[in-house]
């Protein structure tokens, strides 16, 4: 089955603590993203990804850190700097925007709840 | 600026009845695409159906369709013989350029939460 894995699914942390959210897909898309979605609010972009060892800062980055060192994982550290981190977290994955026969849907992962204790 | 706007935070339908979520757009893009997605309360976003700027006729997936009207910049989903799975939380969102460059994103609306009724 092909898809996107997020773990954990329920995650806590103490404040000043940085704490790693995992993103895996095996779906071999190139693009991937980092949603952060607040109640009440739709999702706000925290970095993405076009290709391996590059990505570019999403509209709400700051206390936040990402690698992607392989095409198919996509990890997000929320770091002490990020002053109001609880919130439930997406990760979503696409074909490379910009193909001719891509509409560059994007598919989502399960997500993850993150709670500042 | 470029923006979704869903104006029902909420709404009811009868099982079996069809619905009509509502979708406003603002972008001065000529290409652009519009997207559904449902988030049920598990938390995950699926996506349900695309249709791209271009696009002459509406899109349909099953029983949900999107009725495109360019000019008034409406994307509205209509889910038809509603079934009490589909109550969940609808999200419209268009992808737009973000830069000079290729890159795009998308922008959302804040949904609409769709409660369907036995």
């Amino acid at each position: 089955d092909g898809g996107i894995t997020q773990s954990p699914k329920y995650l806590f942390r103490k404040e000043g603590q940085n704490v790693t959210l995992s993103c895996e897909q095996n779906l071999n898309h190139d693009a991937m993203y980092w949603y952060r979605q607040d109640p009440g609010q739709g999702l706000r972009l925290i970095y993405y990804s076009q290709i391996v060892n590059d990505f570019q800062k999403g509209d709400i980055a700051e206390g936040y850190s990402v690698s992607r060192e392989k095409k198919e994982s996509f990890p997000l550290t929320v770091t002490s700097a990020q002053k109001n981190p609880t919130a439930f977290y997406l990760c979503a994955s696409s074909i490379l925007p910009g193909r001719i026969t891509s509409t560059d849907t994007q598919y989502f992962g399960p997500g993850t709840r993150l709670t500042v204790l | 600026a470029q923006k979704i706007t869903q104006t029902q935070p909420g709404m009811f339908v009868q099982e079996k009845e069809a619905v009509t979520l509502d979708c406003t757009y603002d972008t001065s893009d000529q290409s652009y695409g519009l997207f559904w997605y449902k988030q049920p309360s598990s938390g995950e976003m699926i996506f349900l159906i695309y249709q791209g700027s271009y696009d002459e006729q509406n899109a349909t997936e099953g029983r949900y369709s999107l009725n495109f009207q360019k000019a008034r910049k409406s994307a509205n989903l209509v889910i038809s013989a509603s079934q009490l799975g589909d109550s969940a939380m609808y999200f419209c969102a268009m992808r737009v350029r973000s830069n000079a460059g290729n890159n795009r994103k998308l922008i959302w609306g804040l949904g609409t939460s769709l409660a369907v009724n036995p």
